[in-house]
């Protein structure tokens, strides 16, 4: 079955860099997009970036353009987002998601239970 | 880009029908939105996928029959029918916008579902 496990998650000070990661199994990796979506305590859910099956091409939100990189290994099975310069607004569970394309554009049908990120001194 | 409002809550009772919406912003009539259900303490679950004419392609893994999509105009409803206690979570709308060069995920605020 389809299982997406995030980790690397933890504290980390104002100005800080961290990089989480997300293993996938039961299924093709490389035929997938894969996304990160945050959402930040009791707050709704925040698209963070979206990366092609090949990691081609990478997109990022405003948000986080500049400061975020989504980028995977596929020899791995692993979906990565390196964050640098965080700041308190980054607080957030990040999850890993699964994208289905269909002809209207992508879904994401599958998704990790979380981790979560806490920028604090 | 389109915009996707939710109302924050929504209420019903047991064993009752709800529907909860999410509206496009103007322009966008076109776009298809896709519901996901988020209980507490977990990640979100894909329920299916909405048009102005309704489902679109198959429901997400075990998501219940009681659940129904139609679509109107700029607005896209999510029908939950015979209300169950574990019915009670948040519900999100999510689009994406743009093509290679612009893309871009989307969400609604969600909306908070309670079943008294």
């Amino acid at each position: 079955q389809v299982q997406l496990m995030e980790s690397g998650g933890g504290v980390v000070q104002p100005g800080g860099s961290l990089r989480v990661s997300c293993a996938a199994s039961g299924f093709t990796f490389d035929d997938y997009a894969m996304y990160w979506v945050r959402q930040r305590p009791g707050k709704g859910l925040e698209w963070v970036a979206t990366t092609s099956n090949d990691g081609s091409n990478r997109y990022h939100a405003d948000s986080v353009k500049g400061r975020f990189a989504v980028s995977r290994d596929n020899s791995r099975n692993t979906l990565y987002l390196h964050m640098d310069s965080l700041t308190a607004e980054d607080t957030a569970v990040y999850y890993c998601a699964r994208a289905m394309r269909d002809d209207y554009g992508f879904f994401c049908d599958f998704w990790g239970q979380g981790t979560l990120v806490t920028v604090s001194s | 880009q389109p915009v996707l409002t939710q109302p924050p809550s929504a209420s019903a009772s047991l064993g009752a029908s709800v529907t909860l919406t999410c509206s496009l912003s103007a322009g966008y009539s076109h776009y298809k939105v896709d519901w996901y259900q988020q209980r507490p303490g977990e990640g979100p679950r894909f329920l299916m996928r909405v048009g102005a004419g309704g489902i679109v392609g198959s429901k997400g893994d075990g998501t219940p029959d009681r659940f129904s999509v139609w679509g109107s105009g700029l607005n896209r409803y999510l029908t939950i029918h015979t209300l169950q206690e574990e019915d009670e979570c948040d519900y999100y709308c999510g689009a994406d916008h743009g093509g290679v060069s612009n893309f871009m995920g989307l969400f609604g605020g969600g909306t908070k579902l309670t079943v008294l």
